[in-house]
């Protein structure tokens, strides 16, 4: 079954440690993106890659860092400078390309700072 | 200005009404316009998408598209309580990202 997995589903931290959120894609698209959500919020945009080795910043970048050395995966760093990193977490996919580029998600990654 | 808005809800319509859902977005060279619905606790699941005027049909949904009012709406026909979630609207500007509004809670009542 093609899609997109992420994990872990649920992740608890204690204040000051790094933590990675994996995402994997077998669905071939070349766009992935990194989303947070807080409770009662709409989707902001973590960071996104159009091609392998390259990403750009989104919205709320501060206190994260990715990397894209394969097509296929997409990891988040929640570093320890990120102030209030409890968050629901969902990474997406798109065909680049396609003048629609819908996003494909995974089922995401709910963080907890301890 | 937020560049997605939408109506945070809940909004509250019986079994078997018509829901809708409205957006404006801020940006006018937005070129693609995305629904996406979200149980509680879940990811978002794709719902419909438009990018010319006027209106989509796919079923009991039914997407608008009024550039000229920067405007977006997405109807529910004959709604049910498994329609009950949060609705996202979202916005595909260029190459970038979508940008999501905040979400429209949407209570279907039996």
């Amino acid at each position: 079954d093609g899609g997109i997995t992420q994990s872990p589903k649920y992740l608890f931290r204690k204040e000051g440690q790094n933590v990675t959120l994996s995402c994997e894609q077998n669905l071939n698209h070349d766009a992935m993106y990194w989303y947070r959500q807080d409770p009662g919020q709409g989707l902001r945009l973590i960071y996104y890659s159009q091609i392998v080795n390259d990403f750009q910043k989104g919205d709320i970048a501060e206190g994260y860092s990715v990397s894209r050395e394969k097509k296929e995966s997409f990891p988040l760093t929640v570093t320890s400078a990120q102030k209030n990193p409890t968050a629901f977490y969902l990474c997406a996919s798109s065909i680049e390309g396609l003048r629609t580029g819908e996003l494909f998600f995974g089922e995401g990654s709910r963080l907890t700072v301890l | 200005q937020k560049e997605v808005e939408q109506n945070s809800g809940p909004l509250s319509v019986p079994e078997g009404a018509i829901a809708s859902l409205n957006c404006t977005y801020s940006d006018r060279g937005s070129q693609s316009f995305f629904w996406y619905r979200q149980y509680s606790g879940k990811s978002p699941e794709l719902i419909m998408f438009i990018y010319s005027n006027g209106d989509k049909e796919d079923g009991r949904f039914t997407a608008q598209l009024n550039k000229a009012s920067q405007y977006v709406s997405l109807l529910i026909r004959d709604s049910q309580p498994s329609d009950s979630a949060t609705y996202l609207c979202a916005v595909r500007t260029g190459r970038r990202a979508l940008t999501f509004g905040s979400g429209t809670r949407l209570q279907v009542q039996p």
